[in-house]
């Protein structure tokens, strides 16, 4: 199957940073990504969509000034978390969509604020 | 999005088949079931994917009824390491977004 990777997979930053993931499809061209969140014992919540060469979408509730999404490139897209605070300590998931609309997920990445 | 219900969690032992069934009342006529596995600090791994009636594939099968409204995902003779969550998911056919449900902790015992 398709892969999918994020980096860093963790991250421990004080509050107040920011902190960059990125999501790469090794494999293929990904004109949408999603961006996921995960709080433990939760199920995974979708954040937004990002569009290669376009504004991401972003769900309700989801601060767009605070996770910044960038998606330069038909297989690469970033989310930055500005001004992290313990409260966005969390799993970030994200998710390639191939030409067929099958999604394949990342590993993750463990943000920890402390 | 149509709405999905599963059981919160299940206990099985190895060796043993297991069925997790999924409602699913307001399933459009557009959407396919798909089944996910998530591991604890993994991302979800596809499992299978139906429309109707059943599908096989080399780890589970899927059992969709005539009506569509539920879903059972069955897992033969499993081992330890299929201790997992398992999101049963339903798509939209005019969203590509997926929308996961609570899942179903499923736990596989010696």
């Amino acid at each position: 199957g398709a892969v999918v990777s994020q980096h860093p997979s963790r991250v421990i930053c004080k509050s107040g940073t920011s902190v960059k993931i990125e999501c790469r499809s090794l494999d293929f061209q990904a004109t949408t990504m999603f961006w996921y969140r995960q709080f433990p014992k939760q199920s995974l919540m979708l954040m937004a969509t990002s569009n290669e060469g376009s504004k991401a979408t972003y769900e309700q509730g989801v601060e767009k000034d605070k996770f910044l999404i960038n998606h330069a490139s038909l297989t690469l897209s970033t989310l930055t978390v500005t001004s992290a605070h313990p409260e966005d300590s969390s799993f970030y998931i994200c998710s390639a969509e191939r030409e067929n609309n099958e999604q394949f997920f990342g590993p993750g990445t463990r943000l920890t604020v402390l | 999005l149509a709405k999905t219900t599963q059981p919160i969690s299940m206990d099985s032992y190895e060796g043993q088949e297991v069925n997790i069934t999924c409602s699913h009342n307001n399933i459009a006529t557009n959407d396919y079931i798909t089944w996910y596995q998530q591991f604890p600090s993994q991302g979800p791994r596809f499992i299978i994917q139906g429309y109707k009636t059943k599908v096989t594939n080399e780890v589970a099968s899927l059992f969709i009824p005539a009506d569509r409204k539920s879903s059972t995902l069955s897992l033969p003779r499993v081992s330890l390491s299929d201790t997992a969550v398992y999101y049963c998911l339903v798509g939209d056919g005019s969203a590509r977004q997926l929308t996961f449900g609570s899942g179903t902790q499923l736990t596989v015992l010696p």
